[in-house]
C-alpha cells in the first residue's frame, strides 16, 4: 500500500487477555519502529526492527510485550495479560534504509491501533 | 540519560504571529535533530531534521529550526502562523548504527492559533 497500515484501529479488550496488534510497513521500508502514545504523553519508543539485524528491545516495558517482524515486512506487536495501564495508542512506523546502511531519519507513522484495557 | 524536554505544553498564538517552539535534548554525543507535527486525525509527519552542517534547517510549511549546540537546543520557528498550524508538535532526537535508528520523542507541545 501507499502508507503504513495498522490493525486493528480500535481494541477493547478485558484485563487479563492478551492482544496482537499488526503493522503493514510501506513496501522497501527496511526498518520499522513500534511506538506507545499514552494520552497527554509523548511518543514512548519500544522497538526497533532493521533489515535482519537484532531488533532493539530497549523500550519494551515489561516481559509481557512482545514484537516479531515475519519475512522483513510485517510485524506483530503481542500485549500478554493486559493490564489497565496498557491502554494507548500503539503507533507503527517504518523508514528507508540508504543503500550504504543508514537510516534516512524519516519516518512515516501509521494511524495508530487504540487499545482500551477494561 | 537520553531524554527531549518540551517546555511548553501548551502554546496559543494569534494567526499571523510569529512562533517558536522549544526543544532541549540531553544525549552522549550530538545527536540527530527531527521536528515531527500530529494534526488532528493525522498520522505524524516530518517537519524538518536536522543530520550536520548548516545549523539553521529549512523545513515543510514554512518552518525552520535551528540547532544550537552550546544550549542542547533545536526550537522550531515559523515567522506568520497559518490556522492550518494548529497542531500537535513533537521534537525527537537520536543516533543512527547498523543495528539501532531509535529515536526518542518529546512530550509535545500543542499549538492552538486564534483568529
Amino acid at each position: 500500500g501507499a502508507g503504513v497500515s495498522q490493525s486493528p484501529s480500535n481494541k477493547v479488550t478485558e484485563k487479563g487477555k492478551d492482544v496482537e496488534l499488526r503493522c503493514d510497513p510501506i513496501s522497501g521500508h527496511t526498518a520499522l519502529y513500534w511506538y506507545r502514545q499514552s494520552l497527554g504523553q509523548g511518543l514512548e519508543f519500544l522497538i526497533y526492527f532493521q533489515g535482519n539485524s537484532a531488533p532493539d528491545k530497549s523500550g519494551l516495558p515489561s516481559d509481557r510485550f512482545s514484537a516479531e517482524r515475519t519475512g522483513g515486512s510485517v510485524s506483530t506487536l503481542t500485549i500478554q495479560r493486559t493490564q489497565q495501564e496498557d491502554s494507548a495508542v500503539y503507533l507503527c512506523a517504518s523508514s528507508r534504509i540508504r543503500r550504504e546502511g543508514t537510516n534516512t531519519g524519516e519516518l512515516f507513522f501509521g494511524e495508530g491501533s487504540r487499545l482500551t484495557v477494561l | 540519560a537520553q531524554s527531549v524536554t518540551q517546555p511548553d505544553i501548551h502554546i496559543t498564538v494569534s494567526e499571523g504571529a510569529s512562533l517558536e517552539l522549544r526543544c532541549n535534548y540531553s544525549y552522549g554525543a550530538t545527536p540527530y535533530l527531527f521536528w515531527y507535527v500530529q494534526s488532528p486525525g493525522q498520522g505524524l509527519q516530518l517537519l524538518l531534521k536536522y543530520f550536520s552542517g548548516d545549523t539553521l534547517v529549512q523545513g515543510i510549511k514554512g518552518f525552520e529550526a535551528e540547532f544550537k549546540r552550546s544550549q542542547s537546543s533545536f526550537n522550531l520557528r515559523k515567522p506568520s502562523v497559518h490556522w492550518s498550524d494548529a497542531a500537535e508538535y513533537f521534537c525527537a532526537v537520536g543516533r543512527f548504527s547498523s543495528n539501532t535508528g531509535k529515536l526518542i520523542f518529546g512530550q509535545g507541545t500543542t499549538l492552538q492559533v486564534k483568529p
